[in-house]
């Protein structure tokens, strides 16, 4: 079945300690993308990666890194999480269709809650 | 800067009434348009889309037309069903691949 996934799909976690959401697709996309949802603000880009080793910042990226090293796997990390970023993450991932088309595929969320 | 501007919810509605949730962009080039759903307790799930001026995209009785002269994209359904209770999402491509997307409407039917 063609998926994206990401885990955890829940997490709680405290001020400045490092956690990592993974990502990871099985369709063969070169494009990933990671999105946060907040009320009231729609879906906002965090980063996104054109391909391996192809990334770039999107609207919101302070606070985030992410990386590529396998075209299937594109990690979110926070290095020193703070309440702000608590917020609902998405992973998209396409295929660049031919002009814009950009149909993006979504994961089930993960849902951040920092203390 | 581009954006994506849809009415603000929540709208209630009694089963077989007819939705519009309107939708607006800003018209730099010329995107791909989506809606977008969202289920309580899941991710987005491509619900129609339509790539050029004129086109109509449709699915599950969901209709949206791309409408170039008025910068639109407004959804309608002839006739909701309690099933359809969601986060409906419009959004527009762009050059850099990410979706730009309106802020949500949430649809509640009751029966």
């Amino acid at each position: 079945e063609a998926q994206v996934t990401q885990n955890p799909r829940y997490l709680i976690t405290v001020t400045g300690k490092k956690l990592t959401v993974t990502c990871s697709q099985n369709m063969n996309h070169e494009y990933m993308s990671w999105y946060r949802q907040d009320p009231g603000l729609g879906l906002r880009q965090i980063y996104y990666s054109m391909n391996v080793e192809v990334t770039d910042k999107g609207d919101v990226p302070e606070g985030y890194k992410v990386s590529r090293k396998e075209k299937r796997n594109f990690p979110l990390i926070l290095e020193s999480p703070s309440p702000n970023q608590t917020s609902l993450y998405f992973c998209a991932s396409s295929r660049p269709e031919t002009g814009y088309g950009h149909e993006q595929y979504f994961g089930p969320g993960t849902r951040l809650t920092v203390t | 800067g581009d954006s994506v501007t849809q009415m603000e919810g929540p709208v209630t509605l009694s089963e077989e009434a007819f939705l519009t949730i309107n939708c607006t962009y800003t018209a730099t080039g010329y995107p791909s348009l989506f809606w977008y759903v969202q289920y309580p307790g899941e991710g987005l799930q491509l619900l129609l889309k339509a790539t050029k001026a004129d086109d109509k995209g449709s699915n599950k009785g969901f209709e949206a037309t791309y409408r170039k002269e008025t910068t639109s994209f407004h959804l309608e359904k002839g006739s909701v069903q309690v099933s359809d209770s969601a986060v409906y999402f419009c959004a527009r491509s762009s050059n850099t691949g990410k979706l730009i997307f309106g802020q949500g409407t949430t649809l509640q039917v009751k029966p």
